[in-house]
């Protein structure tokens, strides 16, 4: 979808190391959304924000980290923490409540 | 928490035959939203519905959505290639901005 951007499409880290996925929208939307997507698991949430310098835990937030210090940016760091981090990580965002999310092309993100 | 969930997890069809998936929730929604994401490509916004019992159709498509507002369908009529994707629920409901999502069910069709 225009609007929002995720950067970079593909991301190769060793194991250990901390790594930040980028995601920057233009549309002036409130919320915004981290998902993993795993073959045959769907979209799984990791945060979510409704508002600047606010944020939840989703379903699979642990081994994970967000800011929201401004509207149009929403950056995840997956951490050392994180036990399994090879996955195809999607950002979203939404005007508001239950509005429809758009989302970014996505990082395939790759550990070794 | 809220649930989502949606079958068949697979549909193989072959061109021309009809397919629907379902999704059922734990709790009633506000909303159910349907998105279809392309073989490499990312999740794509094609409809919501709102209303209890609400039906909607995008040419060969066919919402439906429930009379408790727990459930939803999307059918295809006359499957062609270029329907082949994942195509996700996602239910949205409460006071938050969270929506949750389905497993999906991937259709491939046979030409």
């Amino acid at each position: 979808d225009g609007g929002i951007t995720q950067s970079p499409k593909y991301l190769f880290r060793k194991e250990g190391q901390n790594v930040t996925l980028s995601c920057e929208q233009n549309l002036n939307h409130d919320a915004m959304y981290w998902y993993r997507q795993d073959p045959g698991q769907g979209l799984r949430l990791i945060y979510y924000s409704q508002i600047v310098n606010d944020f939840q835990k989703g379903d699979i937030a642990e081994g994970y980290s967000v800011s929201r210090e401004k509207k149009e940016s929403f950056p995840l760091t997956v951490t050392s923490a994180q036990k399994n981090p090879t996955a195809f990580y999607l950002c979203a965002s939404s005007i508001g409540q239950g509005a429809r999310a758009f989302f970014g092309q996505g990082t395939r993100l790759t550990v070794v | 928490g809220q649930q989502v969930m949606q079958i068949p997890q697979y549909q193989h069809v072959q061109e021309g035959e009809d397919f629907t998936t379902y999704c059922n929730s734990s709790t009633t929604l506000s909303n159910i939203q349907w998105y279809k994401q392309r073989p490499g490509g990312h999740p794509v916004f094609l409809i919501q519905l709102v209303k209890s019992g609400e039906v909607k159709k995008q040419k060969r498509l066919t919402f439906q959505f429930g009379e408790a507002k727990k459930n939803s369908s999307l059918h295809i009529t006359a499957t062609q290639t270029t329907d082949v994707g994942t195509y996700f629920c996602a239910g949205g409901g409460g006071s938050n901005y969270k929506l949750t999502f389905g497993k999906g069910t991937l259709l491939t069709v046979n030409p």
